[in-house]
């Protein structure tokens, strides 16, 4: 099993402020690695899929990079909107799994 | 709109069962394949178990592997989840996700609102 570990645990930024969230693979995913927001009460929502591509009605705010065990995903301006948690998954290979999640916080 | 309900949750005691319903809309059901993921309070998100558009091609997480049946009926665009031999760790929030196929498979563009699973004696 894939196991992921998303870091730092809890991110204190104010909004307008540039976010960096990591991800990191116990072996390669390849570029099989999504990024999922979710906000309290609600079931996450796909953001990035396979490492860089926007998923659907995304802002160009959010973006993905990396390859092979490590790989980020970037808040270029954070929004009000976008304090919440964040989770990364792979697809790489049965069973697919998921981080234990970033809280992206209001300093 | 593209849509996905859950029902059926509940409280149930260790060893009982319950059978998980998702009813989809908005979208041809039986060009996707889907999935359900669990998320246990205060966690992160747990893949459970995936079926292909055709019902031919079934995975499901260790922790429910023999326990858990995941299955589909085109006819009426609903996605199961029957359960059995529940154990307090089965207690999460279950929801149901649209998995992009051939876009990206096992990435889950649509999830449900989920429903509530607790088992508690």
């Amino acid at each position: 099993e894939i196991v992921l570990t998303q870091s730092p645990a809890t991110l204190s930024l104010s909004p307008g402020e540039r976010a960096t969230l990591s991800c990191r693979a116990s072996q390669s995913v390849r570029g099989y690695l999504l990024w999922y927001q979710q906000k309290p009460g609600q079931a996450p929502r796909l953001l990035i899929y396979d490492t860089s591509n926007r998923a659907t009605g995304i802002p160009a705010r959010f973006s993905g990079s990396g390859s092979g065990t490590d790989f980020a995903l970037t808040i270029s301006s954070l929004e009000p909107e976008d304090f919440a948690v964040y989770y990364c998954q792979q697809r790489s290979s049965w069973p697919i799994t998921f981080g234990g999640g970033t809280k992206v916080e209001i300093k | 709109e593209v849509q996905l309900v859950e029902s059926g949750g509940g409280l149930v005691q260790p060893g009982g069962s319950l059978r998980l319903s998702c009813a989809a809309s908005g979208f041809t059901f039986n060009n996707y394949p889907m999935d359900w993921v669990r998320q246990a309070p205060g966690k992160g998100p747990e893949w459970v178990s995936y079926i292909d558009n055709v019902g031919g091609n079934i995975h499901y997480a260790d922790s429910v592997e023999g326990r858990f049946t995941i299955s589909r009926d085109t006819a009426k665009n609903s996605l199961y989840l029957q359960m059995n031999s529940l154990t307090i760790e089965d207690t999460a929030v279950y929801y149901c996700a649209r998995d992009m196929g051939s876009t990206s498979w096992h990435a889950f563009d649509v999830w449900g609102q989920g429903t509530v699973v607790t088992v508690s004696s």
